[in-house]
This record gives structure tokens, sequence and C-alpha cells, in this order.
């Protein structure tokens, strides 16, 4: 069946770190993928999407590109600030649509 | 604003006690669902609905019951609620295009705190 794997938690880095939180999925054809944030308290806000095979999605300084190859879509950003501690789900809807698949999420905590 | 109400936002309650937790969503969309989030175990989708009238269970429908009777409203109903329903619940939204559109995307609401004592 269609899942989604990604990097155990917490990660945590110092400010200006380059980041990377790992996420693979299972699925057949040709998935939509996404990475949501969730800030402390809050509920989960899309932050960015990719929706075919080779798409960079992108937004606020993070980056994920779509790898058909390895079924992979890895969350990256150059340099992180204290803003940035969140938790990251990599989520996933398969081309038939039938309902959303989640990571089980990555806490990330960046030290100033 | 397009948003995903939920209410109530908090809300401590007793063993047996029948609860109903609102969702509504002023964005037209088709699909919702419901998903609780514990400690160590990450989102686990309850139920979901593709569309008025139509529901399905997700991975941990025991205990839950949904009703889709509006495109707007997806309601969760605890009728005996048990210590083990003491979670934090997201209620969400998103259109059902073609996959490819790109459209897809899911509007969670702010969460509803539920302790069953």
């Amino acid at each position: 069946g269609d899942s989604v794997t990604q990097m155990e938690g917490p990660v945590t880095l110092s400010e200006e770190a380059f980041l990377t939180i790992n996420c693979t999925y299972t699925a057949t054809g040709y998935p939509s993928l996404f990475w949501y944030v969730q800030y402390p308290g809050e509920g989960l806000q899309l932050l960015l999407k990719a929706t075919k095979a080779d798409d960079k999605g992108s937004n606020k300084g993070f980056e994920a590109t779509y790898r058909k190859e390895t079924t992979s879509f890895h969350l990256e950003k150059g340099s992180v600030q204290v803003s940035d501690s969140a938790v990251y789900f990599c989520a996933l809807i398969p081309y038939n649509f039938n309902k959303f698949y989640f990571g089980s999420g990555t806490k990330l905590n960046v030290k100033p | 604003e397009a948003q995903v109400t939920q209410n109530p936002r908090y809300l401590i309650t007793v063993t047996g006690k029948k609860l109903t937790v609102t969702c509504s969503q002023n964005m037209n969309h088709e699909y919702m669902s419901w998903y609780r989030q514990d400690p160590g175990l990450g989102l686990r989708q309850i139920y979901y609905s593709m569309n008025v009238e139509v529901t399905d269970k997700g991975d941990v429908p025991e205990g839950y019951k949904v009703s889709r009777k509006e495109k707007r409203n997806f309601p969760l109903i605890l009728e005996s609620p048990s210590p083990n329903q003491t979670s934090l619940y997201f209620c969400a939204s998103s259109p059902a295009r073609d996959r490819g559109s790109g459209a897809n995307v899911l509007t969670f609401g702010a969460g509803s705190r539920l302790t069953v004592l």
C-alpha cells in the first residue's frame, strides 16, 4: 500500500546550519508530494508541494525535489533560523486521490 | 477568509459522556477528514469523506462516528469517550480535483485538545 517514511527526530541544529529532513515514499503511479509544517500550538499548514517527477517545490527558503528514481522528497534549507523550530510532516496523495498519507513527523529544534 | 473552523478548541470531559467536535469549512471543498495527533505516533486518520453522504474509515476509526449531511460540515462524534481518546484532534479539507492540477492541498483547522478523565 501507499506510505510515507520520514526520518525520526528530534533534529537539533544551531542557527544558520544546513537542514535536511529525509522523506521516502511508496506509491503506485505518480503521487503528489507535500511538506507540511506545524508550529508550536498551531495546526498544520502547507510548506511546499510538487505534483510530478523532477518538480522542485520551494517556500520560505525551504526546497524539496520530487525524485521518482529514488522515491524521495527530501526537505532542505540552507540556513535555518530559530523561527523554523517546528514539526515537519511529509505527505502524499496517490494518483487516484483516495486519501492523504502522512509521515510520522520530524521535530526540528533550532538553537541560537 | 478561507478557513476550517473547529469547536471546541479545548474540552475536558468524563468517561462515557457523549460529545461532538464540530468542523466547518467555507471553501466549498469536497474532501474532509479528521486526524488525531499523539506524541510519538504522528498524525493518524480517523475518518474521511469524499463528498456529501460519503464517508470512509481511516486508520483508527474505533470509538468515533462522523456524518456528512452538508458539504461544509463534518462533525466528529464520540458516543462514549474513554481516556484513550485523550488527544489533539484536527479537521482538514481539500478540493478533490485531478491529481495533476496541484489543487489538492489540505487546509487544517487549529485543532481541538480533548481530555477524557
